[in-house]
C-alpha cells in the first residue's frame, strides 16, 4: 500500500514562532488532507488540498502532487496550536494516515 | 460540524467477550471508515465501506468484522475481545460530493 511519511516527528516551538511540517507520499493520490488532533483527542479537518495552496488564518498548506509532497505552515504559533498534526491521503476509497507530527507550543 | 455519532464513548470489557461499536451519520455520505489509534502508531485503518453492504479490509483487520446494512450506520464488532484490542477507535465519513473526511469523537475501549 501507499506509504505516508511525516517529518519532523516532534516539534517544540516558542509562542510566536513559525514552522513547517512536511508530508511525503509514495504514490499518486486522489486527494490529501491535513488534520489537527487537539489534546482532548478530537480530530479537526484543517485542509482538503489535493494540489495547490490554501490558507486559513495563520495556517496554510501547499501540495505538489507531481512531486508527492505536501507542506503545512504554522505562522505566529499559539499555545492552542499544540497537538498532533496528521497528513492523510486517499487512494481509491482508502484514507491512509502518516504517523503525525507532535507540536508543542510553549508560552 | 459533520453529524457523526459514535457509541459508546467509553467501554470496559473482559477478555473473550464480544463487543460492538456503532458509528451513526446523518450526512448521507457514501464512505465510512473505522480506525484504531495507539501510541506510536498513528491512525490505522481497520475496515472501510464504500456503500451499503460493501465493505473491505484495512491494514489491521484481524479480529474485527463490520457490517453496513443502511447508509447511516457502520458497526464494528470484536468477536472475542483481547487485551491487544485496547485502543481508541475512530469512525470517519467522506463522500465525493463533499471534500474531505470527518471524524467522530472516538470510543475508548479497554479490554481487561
Amino acid at each position: 500500500g501507499i506509504q505516508v511519511e511525516q517529518s519532523p516527528p516532534d516539534l517544540i516551538l516558542q509562542e510566536g514562532a513559525n514552522s513547517t511540517l512536511r508530508c511525503n507520499f509514495s504514490d499518486s493520490v486522489n486527494n490529501l488532507q491535513w488534520f489537527h488532533q487537539n489534546p482532548w483527542g478530537q480530530l479537526i479537518n484543517l485542509f482538503y488540498i489535493p494540489s495547490g495552496t490554501k490558507q486559513n488564518g495563520r495556517l496554510s498548506a501547499t501540495t505538489v502532487a507531481t512531486e508527492r509532497y505536501s507542506l503545512l505552515y504554522i505562522s505566529s504559533s499559539q499555545t492552542t496550536d499544540s497537538g498532533v498534526y496528521f497528513c492523510a491521503v486517499v487512494v481509491d476509497y482508502k484514507l491512509s494516515f502518516g504517523a503525525g507530527t507532535t507540536v508543542t507550543v510553549r508560552a | 460540524d459533520a453529524g457523526i455519532t459514535q457509541s459508546p464513548r467509553h467501554k470496559v470489557t473482559e477478555t473473550g467477550t464480544p463487543v460492538t461499536l456503532r458509528c451513526h451519520q446523518t450526512e448521507n455520505h457514501r464512505y465510512m471508515y473505522w480506525y484504531r489509534q495507539d501510541p506510536g502508531h498513528g491512525l490505522r485503518l481497520i475496515h472501510y465501506s464504500y456503500g451499503v453492504k460493501d465493505t473491505d479490509k484495512g491494514e489491521v483487520s484481524d479480529g474485527y468484522s463490520v457490517s453496513r446494512s443502511k447508509t447511516e450506520d457502520f458497526l464494528l464488532t470484536l468477536e472475542s475481545a483481547t487485551s491487544s484490542q485496547t485502543s481508541v477507535y475512530f469512525c470517519a465519513i467522506s463522500d465525493r460530493q463533499a471534500p474531505g473526511a470527518f471524524f467522530g469523537q472516538g470510543t475508548r475501549l479497554t479490554v481487561v
